[in-house]
């Protein structure tokens, strides 16, 4: 079953501007992990937060995590055509390293 | 650093007949992970397996999926028989074992199976 669900499901923008993708997840989660997914390719892993962390950024991402309100986004600055791809989040709970994913966001980024 | 290797990457099957898919991890990882993604879905885990062992298969359906790790190396995942809605991606992925070394896993491109 899955964990997370992502929202929106699909987002199209113009290159250059910034992309959100949300991800809500159901239980307590020790790690919250982002991967991307380009077509015909396997995930590539992006960024990884703790579930004691709030806020992370890797180049144009920048990832918050709301334990609270069980839900994290994932941010995309200035966005590329090398962007378009579907992006999944995946969580992981103590003591058990068992990936559990969400349904993914299709984003395509125009030219 | 070679990647998580796996053969084949399409195939083509009819339904009731066996299919078997390989997954060499990446050199020292001790974990070995296989996901069946559906089209439109995240990846659900399948199997893990620490070395030879596999840990967590409460996923795996078991009357018609088996696998196996036999050297803790490479890893065979196999449907026998297979029926139409077994058509998906198969993933495999691997990372460093224990405790604090991290959740990220490595994946491989995959094998997109079809069975008509």
């Amino acid at each position: 079953s899955q964990q997370g669900e992502e929202d929106p499901q699909a987002l199209s923008i113009q290159e250059g501007e910034n992309a959100t993708m949300n991800c809500s997840y159901k239980t307590s989660i020790n790690n919250l992990q982002w991967y991307r997914q380009n077509s015909g390719r396997g995930l590539v892993h992006l960024i990884l937060i703790r579930s004691n962390e709030r806020e992370k950024h890797s180049g144009r991402l920048r990832v918050t995590l709301d334990t609270s309100k069980k839900s994290s986004s994932l941010l995309i600055t200035a966005s590329r055509a090398a962007d378009t791809a579907s992006y999944f989040c995946a969580t992981d709970r103590f003591g058990n390293e068992k990936l559990t994913f969400g349904t993914g966001t299709r984003l395509t980024i125009i030219p | 650093e070679a990647g998580v290797v796996q053969s084949p990457r399409y195939k083509i099957i009819e339904k009731k007949q066996p299919v078997a898919f390989w997954c060499n991890p990446i050199s020292g990882h001790n974990t070995l992970y296989w996901y069946r993604q559906n089209l439109g879905q995240g990846p659900e885990l399948l199997i893990r397996y620490e070395n030879e062992e596999a840990v967590d298969d409460s996923q795996l359906p078991k009357d018609r999926f088996s696998a196996e790790r036999l050297k803790g190396v490479d890893s065979t995942l196999k449907i026998q028989p297979a029926e139409l809605g077994d058509s998906a991606v198969y993933l495999c992925a691997s990372s460093p074992s224990g405790w604090g070394a991290g959740h990220e896993q490595y994946f491989g491109p995959g094998t997109r199976l079809t069975v008509t």
